[in-house]
This record gives C-alpha cells, sequence and structure tokens, in this order.
C-alpha cells in the first residue's frame, strides 16, 4: 500500500544524544515536510524539501537537521542543541502541484529523559 | 500576518447530536486555499476538505458539512449526527502564500460520547 513510514513510533534518549527519525514515502510525492506537534501548539513546521538534494528551513529549524539523498527518504536528526525536544514528531508529503493536500505519516513521539 | 484561530479547545458530545467546529483565518493573499485535517487517536493526520476562496459555495460530503465565508473571515466545520469514530483532533490550515507550507490551528478536540 502507498503511503508514508515512520520509525520509530516511540524513542527514548538521554539528554545531549542526537537521535534521528525515520520518514519513508512511496507515492512518488517532490515535497516532504516535518512538523512538530506540542499539546495546545498545534503543528509546526521544521523544515520541508521540495526536490531531492534540496531543502529550506520552516519556522523552528534550530536544533534539527534534515538531508534528501533519495526522493522517498527524508530523516530528521533532533540534535543536542534542541533545548526541548520532547515532542510528537510528524512526517508528511505531497506533489508539488497539489497545494496543502499532505498525507501524514502515524508520528514519532520523542521523550527525552 | 497569516494566522489560523481555532477558539475552541475541546468539544463533548452525546452522539446523534450536531457539532460545529469554528475556524477563522487572516491572509494577505487575495486568491487562497483553506483546509480541514483530522487527527484520529492513531495519530496521522488525515486530509478531509480543501476550498478555494473563490469558491463560496458550502459544500457537503455525507454528514460532514463546510460553510466558507469570506465577510467574517470563517471556515467553520460541521458533522451532523455526529458518531463515536468522529472523536479525533481537527484541524484548519492555510497555507503561506502559495505554497505548500501549512499554517495550522492549535485544533480541536471532539470528544463523541456513546
Amino acid at each position: 500500500d502507498g503511503g508514508i513510514t515512520q520509525s520509530p513510533k516511540y524513542l527514548f534518549r538521554k539528554e545531549g544524544q542526537n537521535v534521528t527519525l525515520s520518514c519513508e514515502q512511496n507515492l512518488n510525492h517532490d515535497a516532504m515536510y516535518w512538523y512538530r506537534q506540542d499539546p495546545g501548539q498545534g503543528l509546526r513546521l521544521i523544515y520541508y524539501s521540495q526536490i531531492v538534494n534540496d531543502f529550506q528551513k520552516g519556522d523552528i529549524a534550530e536544533g534539527y537537521s534534515v538531508s534528501r539523498e533519495k526522493k522517498e527518504s527524508f530523516p530528521l536528526t533532533v540534535t543536542s542543541a534542541q533545548k526541548n525536544p520532547t515532542a510528537f514528531y510528524l512526517c508528511a508529503s505531497s506533489m508539488r502541484e497539489q497545494t496543502g493536500e499532505l498525507f501524514f505519516g502515524e508520528g514519532s513521539r520523542l521523550t527525552v529523559l | 500576518a497569516q494566522k489560523v484561530t481555532q477558539a475552541q479547545t475541546e468539544i463533548s458530545v452525546v452522539e446523534k447530536e450536531d457539532v460545529t467546529l469554528d475556524c477563522v483565518y487572516e491572509t494577505r493573499d487575495t486568491t487562497y486555499y483553506l483546509f480541514w485535517y483530522k487527527q484520529p487517536p492513531s495519530g496521522e493526520l488525515v486530509f478531509l476538505i480543501r476550498r478555494n476562496s473563490f469558491d463560496e459555495q458550502n459544500e457537503i460530503s455525507g454528514r460532514y458539512s463546510w460553510n466558507f465565508q469570506k465577510s467574517t473571515s470563517s471556515f467553520n466545520f460541521t458533522i451532523t449526527a455526529s458518531q463515536v469514530v468522529d472523536s479525533a483532533v481537527y484541524f484548519c490550515a492555510h497555507p503561506r502564500g502559495n505554497t505548500d507550507k501549512l499554517i495550522f490551528g492549535t485544533g480541536t478536540r471532539l470528544q463523541v460520547f456513546p
């Protein structure tokens, strides 16, 4: 089935450690996104990529890094520089010409101990 | 600034009641899209509807309907005869300019009790 797969679903990390969240899509979509969801704050855009080997910062990129080496993959690294990393992370994709219709994965919940 | 406001944090209803979720937006664009997404307990957001600002006709899809009023910058979502499966968090969203970068509201959690 076509869709977006995020892993792991749950992740625990000690302070000071980097962690990478995986996002893979088989929808042949050009654009991919990472959003962060916190209680009461809706979704905020971390990074997005419209095409392979290119990505741009969103509203809250500090403390995060991404890569887009393949069309189907857009991993997110939460670095130790991110001050409040505990959150729910959602990956999404879209066809470039479909403005706003995003397909989401089931999310990864990161807890920093 | 572009902004989406969902003033209702949480709504609880009993099955078969009708419920309306409010969405108010601010935009500098003359033409724009508006969206509703549903987030069930499983976590992934599911696209429900996209409306173009040119089209102010109300839209109905089964038990779902949307009322778009440019004059009040509102794009409200009504569920008729609610069901327990409608329990979810619902987000209204608006793209930043002519892009796919969505600005989301803070969401409304709907709980439908049997």
